[in-house]
């Protein structure tokens, strides 16, 4: 099946910084990705939504100029937490979809981040 | 707007015990619906999915039927395993390919030897 990896597994950055997180899609080309967050013992919620070549769009609550996200290329999307405070400690998994799979995502690691 | 309700865990239960897991939906128009396993520490891993009412994904002993009638797709395993032990989440997909997902609030199984 598709893959998609996610980079770093883990981060432990210090409050002020910012960190990076990638999502690829190894064998397909993803013109859109899902960043969603997990807090411990519960759901994901949908961040944004990550559009090759154009602006994110955003969940409502969601601070963009604190989740800042790159979709510059059609395998690549970044997202950078922007001066990291320990209430941004989660979970982060990308997913993205591949047209010829149809309605189902496919989904990275997960990058488990704590601030300190 | 779409939702997912799925039962609360944690559940708990012995090698070989049967399993279901409620799930029930409510969306606009024909969603897709999946089940997604996360194992400790890891990411999520699609188990099963079905596209269409009356469509019966299956994988890995696991088993849920797309109920229209009913909104649900719950989850069945007959014999479970020590290594079924994980987080189990209830999503569905509405509109278009590759439209985001809408999460239930997961299940925690835990299944000892």
């Amino acid at each position: 099946g598709a893959v998609v990896s996610q980079h770093p597994s883990r981060v432990i950055c210090k409050s002020g910084t910012s960190v990076k997180i990638e999502c690829r899609s190894l064998d397909f080309q993803a013109t859109t990705m899902f960043w969603y967050r997990q807090f411990p013992k519960q759901s994901l919620m949908l961040m944004a939504t990550s559009n090759e070549g154009s602006k994110a769009t955003y969940e409502q609550g969601v601070e963009k100029d604190k989740f800042l996200i790159n979709h510059a290329s059609l395998t690549l999307s970044t997202l950078t937490v922007t001066s990291a405070h320990p209430e941004d400690s989660s979970f982060y998994i990308c997913s993205a979809p591949r047209a010829e799979s149809g309605p189902e995502a496919f989904f990275g690691q997960g990058t488990r981040l704590t601030v300190v | 707007g779409n939702s997912v309700t799925q039962m609360e865990g944690p559940v708990t239960l012995s090698e070989e015990a049967f399993l279901t897991i409620n799930c029930t939906y409510t969306a606009t128009g024909y969603p897709s619906l999946f089940w997604y396993v996360q194992y400790p520490g890891e990411g999520l891993q699609l188990l099963l999915k079905a596209t269409k009412a009356d469509d019966k994904g299956s994988n890995k002993g696991f088993e849920a039927t797309y109920r229209k009638e009913t909104t649900s797709f719950h989850l069945e395993k007959g014999s479970v395993q020590v290594s079924d032990s994980a987080v189990y989440f209830c999503a569905l997909s509405a509109g278009a390919a590759g439209n985001k997902l809408t999460f239930g609030g997961g299940t925690r199984v835990l299944v000892k030897p």
